[in-house]
């Protein structure tokens, strides 16, 4: 069964740091790339971040290129978003999505991790 | 950057048919997904590659991507089809991720 597992979020300063992660499980992770979407209280998804399935190309959203750095640990089977600068409108769900039907087919996600920016 | 329309809102009685466009400048030429998001829980892929169900996905749901207009479509709607569905594609010209604007689906 594939399981996505999210953790690290909680509260931040306005300029501080948070850095997640993504456990995953039931599939064969170094073979599909991998996905950060957000969503923002009451509204909708808002793409963040992905990257390849070997890590050697990496995207990002214009709203937090500079910002946010995603990562992978293919022998761990662990994505990562370290997140820098946070800003108030960074306050959102995060999902980790796994990427099946490239590009951009995400079948499966996780249930989430809640970031607060507030000061 | 590429923008995905939907509108926000569509309402089907029980057993219609309910359909949700996704517009954006040529989409016909991208592959279109179509992600369910029921209240309280993640998103679920139902469509991928514009017109072909994931494992799991009634064959109520079908769909279609040509020219500047995506279509999902919910055929004999049910209760539990009562979700926000958002269609989301690659953006090789930003090499970026899109999704639209999200639609909410009301069973009345």
């Amino acid at each position: 069964e594939v399981q996505l597992l999210e953790s690290g979020g909680g509260l931040a300063r306005p300029g501080g740091s948070l850095r997640l992660s993504c456990e995953a499980s039931g599939f064969t992770f170094p073979n599909h790339g991998m996905s950060w979407v957000r969503q923002a209280p009451g509204k909708g998804l808002e793409w963040v971040s992905g990257i390849t399935n070997s890590g050697g190309s990496t995207y990002y959203a214009d709203s937090v290129k500079g910002r946010f750095t995603i990562s992978r640990d293919n022998s761990g089977s662990t994505l990562f978003l370290q997140m820098n600068s946070l800003r108030v409108e960074d306050t959102a769900i995060y999902y980790c999505a796994k990427e099946e039907y490239q590009p951009g087919g995400f079948d499966y996600w996780g249930q989430g991790t809640l970031v607060t920016v507030s000061s | 950057s590429y923008v995905l329309t939907q509108p926000p809102s569509v309402s089907v009685a029980p057993g219609q048919t309910a359909t949700i466009t996704c517009g954006g400048n040529n989409i016909g030429s991208k592959s279109v997904h179509w992600s369910q998001q029921r209240p309280g829980q993640a998103p679920v892929l139902v469509i991928f590659y514009d017109s072909q169900r994931p494992p799991g996905t009634p064959d109520r749901f079908s769909a279609s991507n040509s020219g500047h207009t995506a279509i999902l479509t919910i055929d004999r709607v049910e209760a539990g089809d009562e979700a926000d569905y958002y269609c989301q594609l690659w953006d090789t010209g930003s090499a970026q991720y899109v999704f639209g604007t999200g639609t909410k689906v009301t069973v009345l």
